[in-house]
């Protein structure tokens, strides 16, 4: 099946701890996004990448990091410089700047 | 500024009833626009896309363009308890996507 697949689907992070959410993608998108969503708010922008070994900050990139070494995958990276982590991730991808789908989102909270 | 805007709600209407969801957006640039629901726990996932000044339907939605006032429309007719969800607004500049904060529509049996 063709798709965003993201893991793990739930995620505790203790302090001071750097967690990885994974993103991998077989739909053959160019571009790739990660945004977070918080209860009852909308989607804001991570980061963003257009092509392999690029990618560029979203408005909210402060205390994440991405790397972007394959087509298919985008894993984001949240730091410990992150004070406010406790979220809903969602990963998604687009033919460049086309209609963009996302996976089924990854949960983390802080413990 | 980009900013897309959407009327939070809580928007409720009877079964059987028409819904109408309502987007502006500031940039005149965009040419693209999208509807997304969400259900609660969920991602978002694609109910129609718009890219031309008019109407565009699709089963019981349709979605209704207004470059030149910047407004974005949902109707979803024969409303069902199965529409109850978060619909966001999408509005794509250049390679950058940006959502509205979505309206939360109750259907009521």
């Amino acid at each position: 099946d063709g798709g965003i697949t993201q893991s793990p689907k739930y995620l505790f992070r203790k302090e001071g701890q750097n967690v990885t959410l994974s993103c991998e993608q077989n739909l053959n998108h160019d571009a790739m996004y990660w945004y977070r969503q918080d209860p009852g708010q909308g989607l804001r922008l991570i980061y963003y990448s257009q092509i392999v070994n690029d990618f560029q900050k979203g408005d909210i990139a402060e205390g994440y990091s991405v790397s972007r070494e394959k087509k298919e995958s985008f894993p984001l990276t949240v730091t410990s410089a992150q004070k406010n982590p406790t979220a809903f991730y969602l990963c998604a991808s687009s033919i460049s700047g086309n209609t963009i789908y996302f996976g089924e989102g990854s949960w983390l909270t802080v413990v | 500024q980009k900013e897309v805007e959407q009327n939070s709600g809580p928007l409720s209407v009877p079964e059987g009833a028409i819904a109408s969801l309502n987007c502006t957006y500031s940039d005149r640039v965009s040419q693209s626009f999208f509807w997304y629901r969400q259900y609660s726990g969920k991602s978002p996932e694609l109910i129609m896309s718009i890219y031309s000044n008019g109407d565009k339907e699709d089963g019981r939605f349709t979605a209704q363009l207004n470059k030149a006032s910047q407004y974005v429309s949902l109707l979803i007719r024969d409303s069902q308890p199965s529409d109850s969800a978060t619909y966001l607004c999408a509005v794509n500049w250049g390679n950058q996507f940006y959502f509205g904060t979505g309206t939360s529509l109750t259907v009521i049996p």
